[in-house]
């Protein structure tokens, strides 16, 4: 149904666990990117990447770490993460960083840190 | 970066009740786009608005992009239980989203 596969759908983990969510495009899409989505707050984009390199990082904590090795692929390192990290991570991917191309969503990874 | 608000956040009708919501901008957007999710699902995209004070449609939803392009609405007119989810706006400036409404649907 979906252009976009994020793995795992649901990840639980504790505060001093690694772990890494990854997202495939199979769109041919040259940007991507990492959005978070909690109860609380809308829809905030985390990292850009476009052509591979990273465009846009908004503030994010360092232990959120991203990856693009190609413009199919791209991952989230999590490292010492706290419980308010809690959330729903979805990826998305767009032909083009701007301009008129939608972006298409994966199903998003149900994050639950104790 | 820019400011995009959206109201009302939540919105509850009854079967066949029409529905709108609002997306107002800080600034000037160079296009908006909205987007439904539905509960337990993700974000999936409607439609996108690129000229001032344009209107597009698609059956019972109706896009319109303020002349000023600052502002956007989307309008439901006669609501079913399939309409339920949350409606975002988002500035394709810098993709970022407007908190949403959510619509909740009495049959």
């Amino acid at each position: 149904e979906t252009g976009v596969t994020q793995t795992p759908r649901h990840l639980v983990m504790g505060m001093t666990n690694k772990k890494s969510l990854k997202c495939e495009q199979h769109l041919g899409h040259n940007a991507m990117y990492w959005y978070k989505q909690s109860a609380k707050k809308p829809l905030e984009l985390m990292f850009v990447y476009s052509l591979e390199e990273r465009v846009e990082n908004n503030s994010v904590p360092s232990r959120f770490s991203p990856e693009c090795p190609n413009s199919s692929h791209l991952f989230l390192h999590l490292h010492t993460l706290q419980p308010e990290d809690s959330a729903l991570y979805l990826c998305a991917s767009s032909q083009g960083r701007a301009g008129n191309s939608p972006l298409h969503f994966g199903n998003g990874t149900r994050l639950t840190v104790t | 970066g820019q400011q995009v608000m959206q109201i009302p956040q939540y919105q509850h009708v009854q079967e066949g009740e029409d529905f709108t919501t609002y997306c107002n901008s800080s600034t000037t957007l160079s296009n908006i786009q909205w987007y439904k999710q539905r509960p337990g699902g993700h974000p999936v995209f409607l439609i996108q608005l690129v000229k001032s004070g344009e209107v597009k449609k698609q059956k019972r939803l109706t896009f319109q992009f303020g002349e000023a392009k600052k502002n956007s609405s989307l309008h439901i007119t006669a609501t079913q239980t399939t309409d339920v989810g949350t409606y975002f706006c988002a500035g394709r400036n810098d993709m970022r989203f407007g908190a949403g409404t959510r619509l909740t649907v009495k049959p």
